[in-house]
């Protein structure tokens, strides 16, 4: 049992560059969630899938996509990066009803030059 | 709006002694609360958790108290060790809604040896 895993763990984009961020729950959780961690902020929603085949923008969605793909993996795009997006990105889960506990993966080092 | 803050950004306790790390919430309507460790490099780990319904819940070597009057939250780690230095982050949900949980910034706890 791997709980929530992510990759990459670390990786270098030139602003305007593109790339995704895969993420994969093995706990048959219904949500999942993108987060960035930046200093002095705390964990900020980027976006959210509450059930298989729906996604839903967070506090700060601008200048990312999500895909749910199917119940286990939840992926983050960005299309063109920017600087500002320079940050740690961590994919989590939760379970069905009445379960409250989120779960994170290791995190996504990423850093926009 | 509504916030989850700390009072302390960073704490040094001797090994052995108790650790005290603060959090206040704003919403009023949070009626579920959770304390996440994490390590450096790592993705934040669930701790321990305590509905509204109450005012005290113990874990192993942890016992969090929340005092819905000040709307304050609490961690308290017994007997820290090298092992618990971590950033200490508290969270705030509302049971059965929205699923978004709104994390503070943080606290770094430095267990000195």
């Amino acid at each position: 049992n791997a709980g929530v895993t992510q990759t990459p763990k670390f990786q270098v984009l030139k602003t305007g560059q593109s790339m995704t961020l895969q993420c994969a729950q093995d706990m048959n959780h219904n949500s999942m969630y993108w987060y960035r961690q930046d200093p002095g902020m705390g964990l900020r929603l980027i976006y959210y899938s509450a059930s298989e085949g729906t996604t839903d923008k967070g506090e700060v969605p601008n200048g990312y996509n999500v895909s749910r793909l199917n119940k286990r993996e939840f992926s983050l795009r960005l299309e063109s990066a920017a600087p500002s997006q320079t940050s740690v990105y961590f994919c989590a889960s939760r379970g069905g009803q009445g379960a409250n506990t989120i779960y994170f993966g290791e995190g996504s080092w990423l850093t926009v030059v | 709006g509504e916030s989850v803050g700390l009072h302390l950004p960073t704490l040094s306790v001797q090994e052995g002694d108790n650790s005290i790390i603060n959090c206040a919430y704003s919403n009023s309507a949070s009626d579920y609360f959770i304390w996440y460790k994490q390590e450096s490099g790592k993705g934040p780990q669930f701790i321990i958790d305590i509905r509204s319904n109450m005012d005290k819940r113990q874990g192993q070597r942890v016992t969090v108290l929340l005092n819905k009057t000040v709307k304050h939250l609490s961690l308290q780690i017994a007997a820290t060790q090298p092992g618990d230095s971590a950033v200490y982050f508290c969270a705030e949900n509302i049971l059965g809604g929205y699923q978004k949980v709104t994390f503070g910034t943080g606290t770094k706890l430095q267990v000195i040896p």
